[in-house]
Order: C-alpha cells, then structure tokens, then sequence
C-alpha cells in the first residue's frame, strides 16, 4: 500500500509535463529489462521492456531506453497524467538464477494537478 | 489481475503460529513466484516454482517453505510467524525465463503481531 512509496526516490512533476525515470542496472550480462508500475494497494503492472538488442523502444505514451554501456535504463512518460502517480521498478533477468528478474527499490512518481 | 489471484488479501496472525499463503492461477505458466515487498527492501525473492513439485529458493527463504502439487496452485507456509514477516507478499506467475515478463497478484498484507 502507501508503504510501498517509503524511502523511495521521489519525481515530483506537473501534469502534462514530461517524466523521466532513471535506473541503473547491475549485471552487464542481463539481456531483457522491464518497468513495471505500481499503485497504492495494488501489485505491480507491466508497463514495457526491451531487450539488449535494441536501444529503444516504445508504447503508448512511454519510451524506454537502454545505455548498455553504462548499465542504464530511463523510462519517458509523455504528457503525464494524475493517474501516472505510482512507484515505477525496473528489472533485469539474472542470468545467474535461472533467469530470475532482478528488481530495483523503485522511484514515486508524483504528479501535481 | 487477470489470471492471478491470492488469498487472504489481508492475514493478522499471532508470533509462533503457522500461516499459508495461496496464489492460483489460471494461465497455465510454468514458473510462479512469491516476493514479500517492505520499505526501503523493494520486492525480494522468497522461493519460486518452475513445474509441479519443482521449487527452488530465492534470496530471503529462511522461515518459509512451499509447495506446489499442481500448476495452478502455489502456497507459501510461515511454519512459525515472527514479527520480523510483517509484510506485503506478492505472488507472480510468468511463462517462462528468462526473457519473459512476470504477472503479479494483488497481494496478501500479512501483520503479525
């Protein structure tokens, strides 16, 4: 629930303005990466992922990007709205545990009216 | 969440008591997961299943066991409740790994006390 938020890097933004979301990521061998969003009380939703062999790639209304040079991921919201608030996570696949996903702490996404 | 759902939603349970988690799915994936999720820990791995009576742990196993005696079913056991297991736990379901993305329920808030 609202503890989810805790801690967490907080983006504070206006609506209708653009968001980005930063992570980096831990292991260089991990291929397949993904944002998943999460609201108060609920489980986390896939938003978008994107394999290592493309650099960008895109849906409705978000953008992911991928540096693999620098182990970094970004995740672009265009035109955000109030019901973008949310902890946003990454993942990679963890090639070392049976390709289990590997999650980040999560950033809060606030989106002011 | 479509295809994925957990019970109890939310569990109060006394210090030394047994407690059983349930995920069901109606997917059919192969491989299902349980996370427990707590401010400033993100969602850590506490075992995961990939087949029928086929489980494995995951970084924060100790106090929990499972079990998984037919697809769509996966349970999570505290065999003795301690406070320090006051959490959100997730249950995830995917079709496969490593490049494939996970569902996750809605979640159990479990407080013991």
């Amino acid at each position: 629930g609202e503890s989810v938020g805790l801690h967490l890097p907080t983006l504070s933004v206006q609506e209708g303005d653009n968001s980005i979301i930063n992570c980096a990521y831990s292991n260089s061998a991990s291929d397949y990466f993904i944002w998943y969003k999460q609201e108060s009380g609920k489980g986390p939703q896939f938003i978008i992922d994107i394999r290592s062999n493309m650099d960008k790639r895109q849906g409705q209304r978000v953008t992911v990007l991928l540096n693999k040079t620098v182990k970094h991921l970004s995740l672009q919201i265009a035109a955000t709205q109030p019901g973008d608030s949310a902890v946003y996570f990454c993942a990679e696949n963890n090639r070392g545990s049976q390709g289990n996903l590997i999650f980040g702490k999560g950033t809060k996404l606030s989106v002011k009216p | 969440d479509a295809g994925i759902t957990q019970s109890p939603r939310h569990k109060v349970t006394e210090t030394g008591t047994p407690v059983t988690l349930r995920c069901h799915q109606t997917e059919n994936h192969r491989y299902m997961y349980w996370y427990r999720q707590d401010p400033g820990h993100g969602l850590r791995l506490i075992h995961y299943s990939y087949g029928v009576k086929d489980t494995d742990k995951g970084e924060v196993s100790d106090g929990y066991s499972v079990s998984r005696s037919k697809t769509e079913d996966f349970l999570l056991t505290l065999e003795s409740a301690t406070s320090s297991q006051t959490s959100v736990y997730f249950c995830a379901i995917s079709a496969g790994t490593p490049n494939y993305g996970y569902t996750f329920g809605s979640g159990t808030r479990l407080t013991v006390v």
